[in-house]
C-alpha cells in the first residue's frame, strides 16, 4: 500500500491564482480530511468527508472548496490564493467513524502564495 | 469548542534520560479519544499513542507512557531512556467520542523536544 499520498510536494503561487491539491488513498478508507499548519500552530481541519458524495466543513473552510466523488481520491481547491493561505497541508484518511481509530496522514504540501 | 494547551514550546533533555511534556483539554463531552502525535523534520505525522477516555488504565506503547487524569483533563507525554530519534515536534490532540469523530481532531500548538547528546 502507497498509504495517504499527497502531490505536489511544493508549490508556490501568485495571489489571485486558482489551483487543486491532490489527495490520493489506497486504503479503502471512508473518512478523509484536510488540515492546514501554519508556523507555531497545530494543524486546523479546513474540510472533511465521511464518505463519497459527503463533505463538511471544519473549523478554516474559507477560500477553500473539496468534493469527493470517489472513496480513493478528496482533492482539495484553491479559488483565488491569497497570502494568508500559505501554509503547509496535510491530507489524512481514516477506516471510518467508528473507534477506535487511527488517522493516516500524507506527506503535506508546502504551499507559498506571493 | 474543544481546545487543546501546550503549555511548554520547547523541552531538552539529555539523551537517555526521561522527559515529561504537558497537554491540557477542555471538553464537556465525556467521549472522547486523545492523541499524541510526532512530526521530525520531515514533516510527517506519526501516531505516538492512543487514550480513551473511558479507560481508566494509562496508555503504553514501549518507551512511552501517558498520565491521565481525567477529571484534571490533563494529558501528559512521558517518554523514557530518550533518544536522539525522539527529537521533533510533538502535538497533542483531541477527538470527540459523539459521531465517532467525524468532526477531525483538535491539535495543540506543539512542544518542541531537543535531545542532548
Amino acid at each position: 500500500n502507497a498509504g495517504v499520498t499527497q502531490t505536489p510536494k511544493f508549490q508556490v503561487l501568485k495571489t489571485g491564482q486558482s489551483m487543486t491539491l491532490q489527495c490520493a488513498q489506497d486504503m479503502n478508507h471512508e473518512y478523509m480530511s484536510w488540515y492546514r499548519q501554519d508556523p507555531g500552530m497545530g494543524l486546523r481541519l479546513i474540510h472533511y468527508s465521511v464518505g463519497a458524495g459527503i463533505t463538511d466543513q471544519g473549523e478554516v473552510p474559507n477560500g477553500y472548496n473539496v468534493s469527493r466523488s470517489t472513496t480513493e481520491d478528496f482533492p482539495l481547491r484553491l479559488l483565488s490564493a491569497a497570502p494568508s493561505q500559505t501554509s503547509v497541508y496535510f491530507c489524512a484518511s481514516s477506516y471510518g467513524i467508528a473507534p477506535p481509530y487511527e488517522q493516516y496522514f500524507g506527506p503535506g504540501t508546502r504551499l507559498t502564495v506571493t | 469548542a474543544q481546545t487543546v494547551t501546550q503549555s511548554q514550546p520547547e523541552m531538552s533533555v539529555q539523551e537517555a534520560e526521561t522527559v515529561t511534556l504537558s497537554c491540557t483539554y477542555d471538553t464537556s463531552e465525556s467521549d472522547y479519544y486523545l492523541f499524541w502525535y510526532k512530526q521530525p523534520p520531515s514533516r510527517q505525522m506519526i501516531l505516538v499513542i492512543r487514550q480513551e477516555a473511558y479507560k481508566q488504565q494509562n496508555a503504553t506503547e514501549n518507551r512511552f507512557s501517558v498520565n491521565f487524569q481525567k477529571a484534571a483533563k490533563s494529558f501528559s507525554l512521558k517518554i523514557s531512556d530518550s533518544q536522539l530519534g525522539d527529537a521533533a515536534m510533538y502535538f497533542c490532540a483531541y477527538s470527540s467520542g459523539s459521531g465517532g469523530g467525524a468532526d477531525g481532531l483538535t491539535f495543540g500548538k506543539g512542544t518542541h523536544l531537543i535531545i542532548q547528546p
